[in-house]
């Protein structure tokens, strides 16, 4: 069965890094991820697609303290040089044909 | 600029329909699938939906199978969601999604998102 699993919460100070993992279940390393971002009271926001090597393409407008990057069955997303809007809601994606599932989402928050 | 706007949600009692509705701007709308997400109050997101451009392939959560129909109006750039026998469980806001591809692979990751439409199911 295809599960992304998040941690719940996390956080990090004002101008820091935090580094945010989804993890595939056992079986799917090869499959490729999506992040999203939920400020509170809005919709979500694509941020990047992740492939299982790695790579990875961003959203439009998207700033370079977003990265990510994988390893095996878990894929990273990096937020550098924390800032105050950055304390959201965080979801990882993942899909097949005819299937998409979401990790439980991490609730990042900016101390 | 890509704009996904549903509409639609409303407080509706259990057993009754809705239909929500999507209207997209900004893309070739009749070049990409396009999914329905829910959100019930203080959850995570949850795939409702997906259909194909040319609506002739779609697929369903377990959740919604049999209850759910999703269809689309390429003609006016718009999807919709048909809601019937609705649960309390229903209740969430209904966002629509892009599909990052376009033509037809089964589905991809999504690349824009709408603002949501609530739909409450409630006596």
């Amino acid at each position: 069965q295809l599960v992304l699993t998040q941690s719940p919460s996390a956080s990090a100070s004002l101008g820091a890094s935090v580094k945010l993992t989804c993890t595939l279940s056992s079986g799917h390393s090869s499959y490729a991820i999506a992040w999203h971002q939920q400020q509170p009271e809005k919709g979500p926001r694509y941020l990047m697609k992740l492939n299982s090597d790695g790579s990875h393409s961003k959203g439009d407008g998207i700033p370079d303290r977003f990265s990510g990057s994988s390893s095996g069955t878990e894929h990273y997303l990096t937020i550098s040089s924390l800032q105050s809007e950055d304390e959201a809601d965080y979801y990882c994606q993942t899909w097949g044909t005819g299937i998409q599932v979401f990790g439980g989402g991490t609730k990042l928050t900016v101390l | 600029e890509v704009q996904l706007v549903e509409s639609g949600g409303v407080v509706v009692q259990p057993g009754g329909s809705l239909r929500l509705s999507c209207a997209a701007s900004g893309f070739t709308f009749d070049d990409y699938a396009m999914h329905w997400v829910r959100q019930a109050p203080g959850k995570g997101l949850e795939w409702v939906s997906l259909i194909s451009w040319d609506g002739g392939s779609s697929y369903y959560a377990d959740s919604v199978k049999g209850r759910f129909t999703i269809f689309r109006d390429n003609s006016k750039n718009s999807l919709y969601l048909q809601m019937n026998s609705l649960r309390a469980e229903d209740t969430a806001l209904y966002y629509c999604a892009k599909d990052f591809s376009s033509g037809w692979y089964g589905g991809d990751y999504f690349d824009y998102w709408g603002q949501g439409t609530l739909v409450t199911v409630s006596s």
